[in-house]
């Protein structure tokens, strides 16, 4: 049964600092991993998706790694701003014959601070 | 991205009623929606598949007869939590597919059901 880890549960930083959020996979046989992003009492917004085939991917200060073999994957925060703040979850895609599902990790409790 | 609309965002219901929670793909095709159930700083847990025309498939655990999924339209979902409990009271998202693009492509989640029991 595949399960996720995230890695810090919470995490407080300062405006402008540069962070990382980690998020582990014990089965290597993905489709792809998706970070997003849960505002309180919110959905979920799709912020990276990387492909199991690919390593990482990026849009503006987000980056977003992927190592299967070790079932690790990162997401980089550049120059973090308050209006960061929020739950970040990661997801991974399991290969199923029947139709894929996503399985999720508990999240990270960013708060940027200014 | 694709937009899935969810409704109502925040419903209270009192204890033995039935609520119904709507999910809807606006511009795309969605042939499989997935049902979520979220608690505070908690991750999700699925509850449910549902393929377009078909019986939803409920995670083990779930009680199909108190979670009621339809899947009548390819733009429709609905959750019906019935004879609602305190302990129901609960986050509630839906996320919509349309698994004809391919396996690779990603889910599409709605804005979540905030649903109290009293």
């Amino acid at each position: 049964k595949q399960e996720v880890t995230q890695i810090p549960a919470a995490l407080s930083v300062p405006e402008g600092e540069n962070l990382v959020l980690n998020c582990s996979f014990t089965d290597s046989a993905i489709y792809n991993l998706q970070w997003f992003r849960q505002d309180p009492g919110k959905g979920l917004t799709s912020l990276l998706l990387i492909q199991s085939s690919q390593r990482e991917q990026t849009s503006g200060r987000l980056n977003a790694s992927l190592d299967k073999s070790s079932g690790r994957s990162t997401l980089y925060i550049a120059a973090s701003q308050p209006g960061d703040s929020a739950t970040y979850l990661c997801a991974v895609k399991v290969r199923e014959t029947s139709g894929s599902r996503l399985t999720f990790g508990e999240g990270t409790q960013l708060t940027v601070n200014p | 991205g694709a937009v899935v609309s969810q409704h109502p965002s925040r419903v209270i219901c009192k204890s033995g009623t039935s609520v119904k929670i709507e999910c809807r793909s606006l511009d795309f095709q969605a042939t499989t929606m997935f049902w979520y159930r979220q608690f505070p700083k908690k991750s999700l847990m699925l509850m449910a598949t549902s393929n377009e025309g078909s019986k939803a498939t409920y995670e083990q655990g779930v009680e199909k007869d108190k979670f009621l999924i339809n899947h009548a339209s390819l733009t429709l979902s609905t959750l019906t939590v019935t004879s609602a409990h305190p302990e129901d009271s609960s986050f509630y998202i839906c996320s919509a597919r349309d698994f004809r693009q391919g396996t690779t492509t990603e889910a599409f989640f709605g804005q979540g059901t905030r649903l109290t029991v009293v």
